[in-house]
């Protein structure tokens, strides 16, 4: 069965304190992984897509790296609007499209100004 | 573009009503997925459509759900009779699922069953 562990759950900052948040995953026939942002009261909003080990992605204050066991999502020198909860999503295709996801339970994000 | 839309945005109802939620795509996405969040817990696949065939429908909790997507556009969820256990949010994504993979996700509704 397809697990994933996001760490920490909950995670306090200062503005401006970077930080790391991690994924690890077992997941069989792995094609990729999502990173997801939400807030409350609404729906996870797409940040990357990572296919391969060994590639980053960009994005403003985030980035997303990928391992063959994990992947981390760096925040540097965040804000306030930075707060949210932050998913991961491993991918694996069984034709016609990527296969439902299997999320962990996120890490609940707080910045402090 | 539009992104993903879902209505109703919340819906309250008594144990043993019916309840149907409905999904729109994103224009040409062929692929729609159901998830669901219940209080406490992560986020669950529940359901996969490529156009208006099931994919996959292994996460969908018992027969009291029927999903279908007539004509490969939107989605309704229908939950007959609904239980108590059925509260939470239900999400909807959709992919275009050849040139991208990538899923993106509707607002959600949430369900409440009194």
């Amino acid at each position: 069965e397809d697990q994933v562990t996001q760490s920490p759950e909950a995670l306090r900052l200062q503005e401006g304190e970077s930080s790391s948040l991690n994924c690890s995953y077992t997941v069989s026939g792995l094609r990729g992984l999502f990173w997801y942002r939400q807030d409350p009261g609404k729906g996870p909003e797409f940040l990357f897509t990572l296919y391969s080990a060994g590639e980053e992605k960009e994005k403003e204050r985030l980035k997303a790296t990928l391992t063959k066991k994990e992947s981390f999502l760096h925040i540097t020198a965040p804000k306030p609007e930075d707060s949210a909860t932050y998913l991961c999503g491993p991918v694996r295709y069984s034709g016609g499209g990527a296969d439902g996801l299997t999320f962990g339970k996120g890490t609940h994000l707080i910045i402090q100004p | 573009e539009a992104g993903v839309t879902q209505f109703p945005s919340h819906s309250v109802i008594e144990k043993g009503q019916t309840v149907t939620l409905r999904c729109d795509p994103i224009s040409g996405h062929d692929n729609l997925y159901w998830y669901r969040r219940v209080m406490g817990k992560e986020i669950k696949f529940l359901l996969h459509f490529v156009k208006e065939s099931k994919q996959d429908e292994s996460g969908m909790p018992n027969n009291r759900f029927l999903a279908e997507r007539t004509g490969g556009t939107y989605s309704t969820l229908k939950v007959q009779p609904a239980e108590l256990e059925d509260s939470g949010v239900y999400f909807c994504a959709s992919s275009q699922g050849t040139v991208s993979y990538e899923q993106y996700f509707g607002p959600g509704t949430r369900l409440t069953v009194t």
